[in-house]
């Protein structure tokens, strides 16, 4: 967890809201990932950016969702409008070549 | 895509005994092989890696072994201790692709 900052922790909204997940990553790393972990899924690997831009989007599951990574130290992963199926915990991870290192987790809940 | 399958789902062991965890994956492309560790409340913790030009690698406690012929790997925990108690997760990349398949995790409880 030390390398990546991730707010908040817990997250609780009602659906239709907006919620906007944030990663800050404290040492440099080239690569950013977004995954989410449910019971039934288990980890989906949501986006991934190199250098800031973004790379594979393929396992958004739908327009609601979106993610930006303005700098190499900030990324949003943003979901308007929510819905209680996208209650599950939200991890930032970040890397280079091969090795991965996940931040401690947002855990949302949509009512 | 890359298909990991994981076995056991649970596993519970007398404290002081070994635990062995065993992944298979799909495609023989893949080269990389990493074993996560996820406390309660916290994010998966890199614990130990592997690469497809090595067959075993060790850390202490912690082993893993790499069989690319038969396209499956192991985690292997000796003389457990109750801090061993957590869902351990293989994965599963191709080293320039960057996306980690995952396994669906193995629930260890290590019983004093």
């Amino acid at each position: 967890d030390a390398g990546v900052i991730q707010s908040p922790r817990h997250e609780v909204t009602e659906m239709g809201q907006e919620v906007t997940l944030r990663c800050k990553p404290i040492s440099g790393h080239d690569y950013l990932f977004w995954y989410r972990q449910t019971m039934m899924r288990g980890l989906e690997l949501l986006i991934y950016f190199n250098n800031n831009v973004p790379i594979d989007d393929s396992g958004m599951p739908e327009d609601r969702f979106s993610a930006k990574m303005p700098n190499a130290s900030f990324s949003t992963l943003k979901i308007q409008p929510s819905e209680p199926r996208d209650s599950a915990v939200y991890f930032c991870a970040i890397g280079g070549l091969e090795t991965q290192y996940f931040g401690p987790g947002t855990r949302l809940l949509v009512l | 895509g890359e298909n990991v399958e994981q076995h056991p789902s649970t596993l519970s062991v007398q404290e002081g005994d070994s635990a062995v965890i065993k992944c298979t994956y799909s495609d023989s492309a893949s080269n990389y092989f990493p074993w996560y560790k996820q406390e309660l409340g916290k994010g998966p913790q890199l614990i130990i890696d592997i690469r497809s030009n090595v067959g075993e690698k060790k850390d202490q406690r912690i082993a893993v072994t790499l069989n690319k012929t038969a396209k499956h790997f192991s985690l292997h925990i000796t003389e457990t201790q109750p801090e061993d108690s957590a869902v351990y997760f293989c994965a599963a990349s191709i080293v320039d692709d960057y996306k980690l398949s995952f396994g669906a995790g193995t629930t260890v409880t290590v019983r004093a």
